[in-house]
């Protein structure tokens, strides 16, 4: 069965890093771009960046260029998202989802890990 | 403030229909036919319901319907069912960063 799954939450100060993975399943990880996305409480979504595996090309939101890492690790099929300079703005619940190119959209989410920054 | 505009909140009968509008600019909605939308069920991931502006994913209910007119997208939902009350999302591809714009949401009631 094709799917993604995600870490359990996190609870983060301010300042420090998150590093959430994002694990893929059948032929998931080796034909398609991953995205992340963040939803915080009682928000929209909003889109992070991309990464296409198999080529190991990434594309940031220029709104997080500087802080986000996103990264993969074939042998293992995950994908990672690195968020650096923690800010209690930054709580929310991160998705990755496949990106399709041939669809222009994200047709399968994982369950989502949320985050908290507090001190 | 999200990118795209979206009504906060609509709500319908079962059975009837309703359309939720999803405006944007001549930069996203009005310049690309890459416009998708999402359910959500309150603690759920999102789900994709259509591509493409009028597309449906397979298993999607046929009662989902997309079009788009000038700088403003619309999701119908036909014959309204209980299930279907959850929160749904425009998204568009736009010429700028962050190239993928999403609206803040519209929570459906189905009375």
């Amino acid at each position: 069965q094709v799917q993604l799954v995600q870490s359990g939450a996190e609870v983060k100060k301010p300042g420090s890093s998150v590093k959430v993975p994002c694990k893929a399943s059948g032929d998931t990880f080796s034909s398609y771009a991953i995205s992340w996305l963040r939803q915080a409480p009682g928000q929209g979504l909003e889109w992070m960046g991309r990464i296409i595996p198999s080529f190991g090309s990434v594309y940031h939101a220029q709104k997080f260029q500087d802080r986000v890492t996103i990264t993969a690790d074939q042998s293992l099929r995950t994908v990672y998202m690195d968020l650096s300079g923690l800010r209690s703005e930054d709580t929310a619940v991160y998705y990755c989802a496949r990106d399709r190119e041939d669809l222009k959209a994200f047709d399968l989410w994982a369950q989502g890990t949320k985050v908290t920054v507090s001190s | 403030q999200s990118a795209l505009t979206q009504p906060a909140s609509v709500s319908e009968s079962p059975g009837q229909s309703i359309t939720i509008s999803c405006t944007g600019t001549s930069s996203d909605i009005g310049d690309y036919n890459f416009v998708s939308w999402y359910q959500q069920h309150p603690g759920k991931a999102p789900q994709l319901i259509i591509y493409e502006v009028s597309s449906r994913p397979s298993g999607v209910s046929n009662r989902f319907s997309g079009s788009k007119s000038g700088n403003t997208a619309s999701l119908t939902i036909s014959g309204l069912q209980a299930e279907d009350e959850a929160d749904y999302y425009c998204c568009s591809y736009a010429s700028s960063s962050p190239h993928w714009l999403f609206g803040g949401g519209t929570k459906l009631t189905v009375l």
